[in-house]
């Protein structure tokens, strides 16, 4: 089966600390992508950073890194100098074929409270 | 900016009634999805088309059905609604395969049958 496993539904941080949110998944395929969205209270989902497979290299965006080890099938996020807006959902993904199409297999997200 | 709207926020249903969920994406996305948010459940697929007219289902569409007659629009039909349907049903779109393309996504519909 393909899945996702977010096993922090809930975490918390104070501004200005780092945080990381883990993620493992599983798959058979070799070649796949592996995403992090972040929903805001009442907002609309955004992607917030994305990994190929095949790329050893982290992927960062500003704040946002990945700590992404293929062979464990693991993806963690890492936010650096949290800041009350990354007060959020957020999803790990990645992507799945289902009889020869792609879709996106997200986990049941962490809930993540910045604390001034 | 890429916009995806969905044309209700919140909707109260009763059990039973035909429930339409319309999605509009402005920015000529070939790929459009639907999907079901529950707490503790995260997103499930329930449907996604990659061309007009054109559907395939996801891992719950028990229930649902769609429509897909122009590029930009894409309905979720719920048939028979239920109460084990409230919920919130969030589109998407994306320009290109999920693997290379990121999806955009509207605020979300949140639907209540009583």
């Amino acid at each position: 089966a393909q899945t996702v496993t977010q096993s922090q539904p809930e975490m918390s941080v104070q501004e200005a600390e780092t945080v990381t949110l883990s993620c493992t998944y599983d798959t058979s395929e070799s070649n796949y992508y592996l995403f992090w969205y972040k929903q805001p209270p009442s907002r609309q989902m955004i992607l917030v950073i994305r990994q190929e497979a095949y790329k050893q290299q982290n992927a960062t965006e500003n704040r946002f890194s990945v700590n992404f080890q293929k062979a464990a099938k693991s993806f963690s996020l890492k936010i650096s100098d949290s800041q009350l807006g990354d007060t959020a959902m957020y999803f790990c993904a990645f992507t799945a074929t289902q009889g020869g199409s792609e879709k996106l297999v997200f986990g049941k997200g962490t809930k993540l409270t910045v604390n001034p | 900016d890429v916009k995806v709207t969905q044309s209700s926020r919140y909707l109260v249903k009763r059990t039973g009634e035909k429930v339409f969920l319309e999605c509009v994406q402005d920015m000529d996305h070939e790929n459009m999805f639907w999907y079901r948010q529950d707490p503790g459940l995260g997103l499930r697929l329930i449907y996604f088309s990659y061309d007009v007219k054109m559907k395939e289902k996801g891992d719950i569409p028990e229930g649902y059905s769609v429509s897909r007659e122009k590029k930009e629009r894409f309905s979720l039909i719920l048939e028979s609604a239920s109460t084990n349907q409230t919920s919130m049903y969030l589109c998407a779109s994306s320009s290109s395969g999920v693997r290379t393309g990121e999806l955009f996504f509207g605020e979300g519909s949140r639907l209540t049958v009583l």
